[in-house]
């Protein structure tokens, strides 16, 4: 167990609205991770971050934007949330070292 | 685009040992192989990994072959918890690109 929780579990929407995801980790990582993903994929990068107010995009980061205030918390927000956002969408943490990753729980988003 | 190559789909017995392959002929001498599984929608799961040499931990056994251009992933006596998704990743950095994996149906 990381330590990672990610908050909502699930959330239904509207397009159009914003929402937010949470990413908590207690350990104090510097890298954090968002992905997404969908029925018959793998796990696709939205944005990672590699320190405070440090990010960078990843894969499939359109329609997304992150920050990272302080060293626990990594926030997902779409800032306009589209049907094709629906998704589970997992937040991840790697420690130091040899690039291990441990993932949260995930989060289901449902867009209507 | 994954760096790597797996089968879609595999069977095991339970208590046989399953041998998951994957291909990464395109691996760099700096980047490292991991494995991880997913359970049904849980998070993925860390299970092992390696740069050269062979890795054993609790888990399974990860055996890469002397050109590195493929590896094997082992878990010597699977049980129908081991029924999951199982994504072999080549990176030499923290960001991962994931491929669709191996699902692995362990049966009774």
């Amino acid at each position: 167990d990381a330590g990672i929780t990610q908050s909502p579990r699930h959330k239904v929407t509207e397009t159009g609205t914003p929402v937010t995801l949470r990413c908590h980790q207690t350990e104090n990582h510097r890298y954090m991770y968002w992905y997404r993903q969908d029925p018959g994929h793998g796990l696709r990068l939205i944005h990672y971050s590699y320190g405070v107010k440090d990010t960078d995009k990843g894969e499939v980061s359109d329609g997304y934007s992150v920050s990272r205030s302080k060293t626990e918390d990594f926030l997902l927000t779409l800032e306009s949330a589209t049907s094709s956002q629906t998704s589970v969408y997992f937040c991840a943490i790697a420690t130091s070292g040899d690039y291990e990753q441990y993932f949260g729980p995930g989060t289901r988003l449902t867009v209507t | 685009d994954a760096k790597t190559t797996q089968p879609p789909s595999m069977d095991c017995a339970e208590g046989r040992a399953a041998n998951l392959p994957c291909n990464h002929s395109t691996i760099s001498g700096n980047e490292y192989v991991y494995w991880y599984r997913q359970i049904h929608s849980q998070g993925p799961q860390y299970i092992i990994h390696g740069l050269k040499n062979n890795e054993t931990n609790e888990m399974a056994s990860l055996i890469i072959t002397e050109d590195r251009k493929s590896s094997t992933l082992i878990l010597p006596h699977a049980t129908l918890r081991d029924t999951a998704v199982y994504y072999c990743i080549v990176t030499g950095t923290y960001k991962y690109i994931f491929g669709t994996g191996t699902r692995l149906k362990v049966l009774a």
